[in-house]
Parts: C-alpha cells; structure tokens; sequence
C-alpha cells in the first residue's frame, strides 16, 4: 500500500497566484480530511470528505480557499488568492468508515507564499 | 466547546528518563482516543488508540497510555525514552456524539526533546 499520497511536498508561489494542493487517499478509505499545520495554531481541520462528499467545511478560512472530491481517489484543495499568511504545511488524511478508528496521514505539502 | 488540551508545550527529559505526557478531553459520552507522533519534518503517525475494553492501551516503539474515564483523561506514558523519541506528540479524540462523520480534534501538542 503507498499510502496517502500528496503533491507537490513543496511549493513556493507568490502572493496572489493560485496555489492547488492535490491529494490520492488510500485505496478503500472512504473519509478524506484536510488539516493545515502552523506553528502558531496547531492543527487545524479545514474540510472532510466522506464517500466523496463535504461533510464539514466549516474549518475552511475564507473564500479563498475551496476544496473537491471528484471521485473516490482524488482530492484538491486550491488557494485563490494565494496570501503570505497561508504559509503552512499542509496535510491530507484518509480513513475507512468515517475516521472514527484514527486516519492515516500523508506527507504534506509545505507551502510558502512570498 | 468540546475542547482537547495537553498541558506541557515542551518536555525536555534525559535519556532513559520516565515519561508522561498529559492530555485531558472535554466531551461527554462515548469517546475514541488516539495519540499520534510527529518526527521532525516528518508527518503525523498513530502511536495508539482506545475505543474500549481495557484501559490501559499498548502501542508501538513501547508506549502506553491509560484512560482514565473519571478524569477524562488519556496520558502517554514510556517508562525510558530514547534520544530517538523526540519528536511532537499529539493527542486526539473522536466523539460520535459531537463529531458526526469521525472527525478527530486533536490537541496543541507536546514537544518531547530528548538529551543524549
């Protein structure tokens, strides 16, 4: 099994550029979450799938930001505009049966906006 | 708010010391309880995980942790760390009641430093 895979593992933009994070859950896993890592605040919930549907967004900062789940082994969370306050790792999660028996987390995507 | 809460910011121990990381949760009912490891620029992995029976619940690299429902608390525990024990410690929690969907909450973290 590859695990949760994320790309890119780093990415360095400018401010204002679109910036899209891309996610592959493992195969079987029916949650997806997204989680952003900061040093000032921790883990942060952003959004989470279930069977391909946004349960909660509620974590989800602004309107910049928008998440999707096309099909079962594919998600992307894009940043539009992208601003330097943004800069955080980034990290996709997946699990069987809702994420109540704890999530297997991929290897994130550092992002820096300049 | 349903809240979970690790009291130490920062553990600095020497090696083959005893640990005990705190973690204390706020939601009532039934909870599952998980502690995941974060290693430098690494990302998060499952440590271990409570949903029931007994309380006191083995994991991996020789962790243990205890649920202490009375408290509503799940400390880590390792009875000598190594220098390759240091790394960020997370405690989380599942609360079918407060959570719909299985989301986890988790808590700010414990930086755990180990001296050679």
């Amino acid at each position: 099994d590859a695990g949760v895979i994320q790309s890119p593992r780093h990415e360095v933009t400018e401010m204002g550029q679109e910036v899209t994070l891309r996610c592959k859950p493992i195969s079987g896993h029916n949650s997806l979450f997204w989680y952003r890592q900061t040093m000032m605040r921790g883990l942060e919930l952003l959004i989470y799938f279930n069977n391909n549907v946004p349960i909660d967004d509620s974590g989800m900062p602004e309107d910049r930001f928008s998440a999707k789940m096309p099909n079962a082994s594919f998600s992307t969370l894009k940043i539009q505009p992208s601003e330097p306050r943004d800069s955080a790792v980034y990290f996709c999660a997946s699990s069987q049966g809702g994420g109540a028996y704890g999530y297997t987390f991929g290897s994130g995507t550092r992002l820096t906006v300049v | 708010a349903q809240s979970v809460s690790q009291h130490n910011h920062h553990v600095i121990l020497s090696e083959a010391a005893s640990l005990e990381l705190g973690c204390n949760y706020s939601y009532g009912g039934t909870v599952n309880l998980f502690w995941y490891v974060q290693y430098p620029g690494q990302h998060l992995q499952l440590l271990l995980k409570y949903f029931s029976g007994d309380p006191l619940v083995k994991g991996i690299k020789g962790f243990e942790a205890e649920f202490i429902k009375s408290k509503f608390s799940f400390n880590l525990r390792k009875p000598s760390v190594q220098w390759s024990d240091t790394a960020e410690y997370f405690c989380a929690v599942n609360s079918p009641l407060y959570n719909q969907g299985g989301k986890l909450i988790f808590g700010q973290g414990t930086e755990l430093s180990v001296k050679p």
